[in-house]
């Protein structure tokens, strides 16, 4: 069965910090793996990832992609309060239109 | 501009009524999708049409019908609707990329559904 693992489900930083989220998938026939930020809205696109060890970066955060492991991280460096969000990781397949949901990981940061 | 639009952006109703919401993207987009979020935020995909076409029929009560009058539009009726309806539904929709499926959806802004 297809799945994608999102870790860990909730964490609470302090503006400033630097945090890693985690993202494991078994996706048949996979494509790519995209990164979402959602607020208090519908999730707005961060990242495609197609290629393993190419770092895609934007600002502060950045995101990279290991076929070989099944996963991906999304690194967020000098955190601050408007990066509170839950932070969703999904695995497209080349086969059909469907895209394979994570949990996501809910992320506070405190002043 | 607007790339994807939801009507109505909040939709209160009681239990048993039936209810539509609407769903248009103006980005020329082939597929468009719908999904439904809990409150635990976890993305449940429900239906997609691509060019007006049902391809992703997953296991929705049959009280949810959608309609794709147009490939710039997918419509989402639900009939006796029940407590477990509320939550916020999401369109979405994506363009083929060249190599195939696996590209990125541009989601409209929710429509929060509460059945009372």
């Amino acid at each position: 069965e297809d799945k994608v693992v999102q870790s860990p489900l909730s964490l609470v930083v302090h503006e400033g910090d630097t945090v890693t989220l985690n993202c494991s998938y078994e996706v048949t026939n996979f494509r790519s793996l995209l990164w979402y930020k959602q607020e208090k809205k519908a999730p707005t696109f961060l990242f495609m990832l197609t290629s393993s060890g190419i770092e895609k970066k934007s600002g502060r955060l950045s995101s990279i992609l290991d076929k070989k492991e099944l996963f991906s991280i999304l690194n967020i460096t000098a955190t601050q309060t408007g990066d509170s969000a839950v932070y969703l990781c999904a695995g497209g397949m080349d086969s059909n239109y469907q895209l394979i949901w994570g949990a996501g990981t809910k992320l506070i940061i405190k002043p | 501009d607007t790339a994807v639009s939801q009507t109505p952006k909040y939709l209160v109703t009681q239990m048993g009524n039936d209810k539509s919401i609407k769903c248009e993207q103006n980005l020329g987009h082939d597929t468009m999708y719908w999904y439904k979020q809990d409150s635990k935020k976890f993305l449940k995909i429900m239906f997609s049409y691509n060019n007006k076409e049902l391809i992703i029929n997953e296991t929705v009560p049959n009280r949810f019908s959608p309609k794709s009058p147009d490939k710039a539009h997918l419509n989402l009726h639900i009939n006796s609707l029940e407590l477990g309806d509320s939550a916020v539904y999401f369109c979405a929709s994506s363009q083929d990329t060249p190599f195939g499926a696996g590209g990125r959806q541009f989601f409209g802004p929710g429509t929060r559904l509460t059945v009372l």
